[in-house]
């Protein structure tokens, strides 16, 4: 069975940066891309990116390209989002997604406050 | 980018009855089209992909159709448990993009 764990709820204050995993299991993720999206609240979702773990590769949605940075360790099989430069508006869940899209992970509120 | 007008966005209906759910592409997609369904608090599901194909452990009431650049979910008989937001998504260039979302609710 295929499943995707994500880390746990983030308090981040402005201007700091936080680091949100998302663990397959049942899945090499080297066979796969990995997207994230993120849902703020009361909105629909909004594709972030995604990365090819084989090799690196990356693609972003231009709102994102300076915020998100996307990466991944197959050894782990564990895809990564670091989120920089946190804002009020970045306040929002935030889901990993294996693409595309038949698997998602259970998402993780980032919450951005002083 | 390609642009997902999802219409309508808030659907009443009663238990039993067929409603439909359309998405209109701004450029063509082809067939690189999903429909999920949203529950609150949970993760999106995946319903519908490749416009017409039911994902796998989705009731057979569900069933999705194109027309041109027009696409339809459409559930017959309508249960409590689709009382939902659903939402579809084009994945045929990046970036992707998702339509604004439609919230099925009982009349």
């Amino acid at each position: 069975e295929v499943q995707l764990q994500q880390s746990g709820a983030e308090l981040g204050k402005p201007g700091t940066s936080v680091k949100l995993s998302c663990k397959v299991s049942g899945y090499n993720i080297r066979n796969t891309y990995m997207h994230w999206v993120n849902q703020r609240p009361g909105k629909s979702l909004e594709w972030i990116g995604r990365i090819d773990p084989a090799n690196g590769n990356t693609i972003y949605a231009e709102k994102f390209k300076s915020k998100a940075t996307l990466t991944a360790d197959t050894s782990s099989n564990t895809a990564y989002m670091q989120l920089s430069q946190l804002k009020s508006d970045d306040t929002a869940i935030y889901f990993c997604a294996m693409g595309p899209f038949d698997y998602w992970g259970q998402g993780v509120m980032v919450t951005v406050s002083s | 980018d390609i642009q997902m007008t999802q219409s309508p966005s808030s659907l009443p209906a009663s238990l039993g009855d067929r409603v439909t759910i359309t998405c209109r592409a701004s450029q063509d997609i082809g067939n690189y089209l999903r429909w999920f369904q949203q529950k609150p608090g949970k993760s999106p599901r995946l319903m519908i992909y490749g416009a017409t194909n039911l994902a796998a452990g989705v009731p057979s009431r569900f069933s999705g159709s194109r027309s041109g650049s027009d696409y339809s979910l459409t559930i017959n008989s309508l249960e409590s448990e689709d009382m939902a937001i659903y939402y579809c998504l084009q994945h045929n260039e990046y970036p992707y993009t998702f339509g604004a979302g439609t919230k099925l609710e009982l009349k």
